[in-house]
């Protein structure tokens, strides 16, 4: 059965440092997402992504955040400078056609910043 | 606003033990989407059930059961007969279905189910 991947499966980092954190969807999927969760917290709507732009985007998406599909696979989430509270779970998301489709999730990256 | 609420922060029952997890909704689009996730020790969003807002129909798969009732806007999951298998955080999602929304999901709290054998 398609899944969705992500990699790596933990990363610690030192504050101030970029991380990548890198996801390949389900393959004739066409809506991409990241979430995040802070540990013991609800699982939280960072950014949507469609025909190669952002979609829509959450408050705590700011200008620290990119996302990119650079190859037509791989969906990536760029933290250009880390902070302490950065420190979550980051769960990449795909979803095929129309709203009413599932989206399926990834394993998530575990970041730890230090 | 929308939004998702799951009241209960932790459940704990016997093995064998019936349990409902209850989850509010609030939204003003007339076409939404509800989800429950299951998230078990590993970390993973495990998915369970989607429901469309046209469709009150209720669901049984297995053990799990869900009551959808839009007059309450309430989506509740029911596990019958639990297991030490369902210990997990369930989370109750809304996705809004009007013109120029974009899929993402709304999660509520979520709750902590603990089965002990």
């Amino acid at each position: 059965e398609p899944e969705v991947t992500q990699t790596p499966s933990h990363q610690v980092t030192q504050m101030g440092q970029e991380v990548i954190l890198r996801c390949v969807p389900i393959s004739n999927h066409l809506y991409f997402y990241w979430y995040r969760q802070i540990l013991g917290q609800k699982v939280e709507f960072l950014v949507s992504f469609y025909n190669n732009e952002i979609s829509e985007k959450s408050e705590i998406f700011d200008d620290q955040f990119s996302v990119e599909r650079p190859d037509g696979s791989n969906f990536t989430l760029k933290i250009r400078s880390t902070k302490l509270e950065d420190s979550a779970m980051y769960f990449c998301a795909s979803r095929g056609g129309g709203l009413q489709e599932t989206q399926y999730f990834g394993p998530g990256t575990r970041l730890l910043v230090l | 606003a929308q939004k998702v609420t799951q009241a209960q922060t932790e459940i704990s029952v016997v093995e064998k033990e019936d349990v409902t997890l209850d989850c509010v909704y609030e939204t003003r689009d007339t076409t939404y989407y509800l989800f429950w996730y299951k998230q078990p020790p590993s970390g993973e969003l495990v998915f369970l059930i989607r429901r469309n807002s046209f469709d009150e129909q209720n669901e049984i798969s297995g053990r799990y059961s869900w009551n959808f009732q839009k007059s309450t806007s309430s989506f509740n999951f029911t596990i019958t007969a639990s297991q030490v298998v369902d210990s997990a955080v369930y989370f109750c999602a809304l996705s809004p279905g009007g013109s120029g929304n974009t899929g993402k999901l709304i999660f509520g709290q979520g709750t902590t189910l603990q089965v002990k054998p």
